[in-house]
């Protein structure tokens, strides 16, 4: 049972357009929400988080966006880059007991093309 | 300053062997996490220390996974008498305080393990 959903696995995006990336969850208990990104034969790489007090947070290009109410986040990338071609992971936690365990979709290959 | 390094980067192993993979952690990271990643998929939860105690490990697929840590640094998991359906990217993790949900958890390269 997938408690977070990535529902495409890849997405092409001309350089300097914007990349979206959206993501799905089941468990209304997640409260905190990251995105990683990865590029081959690395570890995933923490990349912008939010919390469920908020709907939106923003770092430089990287954009994320919740909506409690639908469950459903987003990445947005502005603009995109050839150096953003990598996999991202998007992943939730929950506040209480077992607080620091992260459930991972499973992921979308972006390719940001020159 | 030095991330989390994991060792072998690959191993291959046959099916019944058992396997050794270690993790040194961010120094003076206090939380270290174990991750399973299969082919196609996203990491999914092993275990959880903090410094030499292991105080979650409910995500160990099978008794056969065992994960130890005792000095509170380095790290090592060890799968016995490994099965074809064990291949998998195996990924460390550490964060600096004792975990907290918003606590970045800083992963390693990880080690691919391919049971043949």
């Amino acid at each position: 049972d997938q408690q977070v959903k990535q529902n495409s696995p890849s997405l092409s995006v001309q350089e300097g357009r914007i990349s979206i990336l959206n993501c799905d969850y089941t468990n209304s208990m997640f409260d905190y929400f990251l995105w990683y990104k990865k590029y081959p034969a690395e570890g995933p790489t923490f990349l912008i988080s939010i919390s469920s007090i908020k709907d939106k947070n923003e770092d430089g290009r990287f954009t994320v966006f919740l909506n409690k109410s639908a469950k459903h986040l987003s990445l947005h990338i502005v603009p995109s880059q050839p150096g953003d071609s990598a996999v991202y992971f998007c992943a939730a936690s929950r506040s209480g007991g077992s607080n620091y365990k992260l459930t991972f979709g499973k992921g979308t290959l972006l390719t940001v093309n020159p | 300053g030095a991330g989390v390094s994991q060792s072998p980067r690959y191993k291959v192993a046959k099916r019944g062997q058992d396997v050794a993979l270690r993790c040194d952690p961010i120094s003076g990271h206090v939380s270290l996490f174990w991750y399973q990643q299969a082919l196609g998929q996203g990491p999914e939860f092993l275990t959880y220390f903090q410094n030499e105690a292991q105080l979650d490990k409910s995500g160990l697929p099978s008794d056969r996974f065992f994960a130890e840590r005792p000095e509170g640094s380095v790290s090592t998991l060890k799968i016995q008498r490994t099965q074809k359906e064990d291949s998998a990217v195996y990924l460390c993790a550490s964060s600096l305080r004792l975990a907290e949900y918003t606590d970045t958890q800083y992963f390693g390269p990880g080690t691919r393990l391919t049971v043949l």
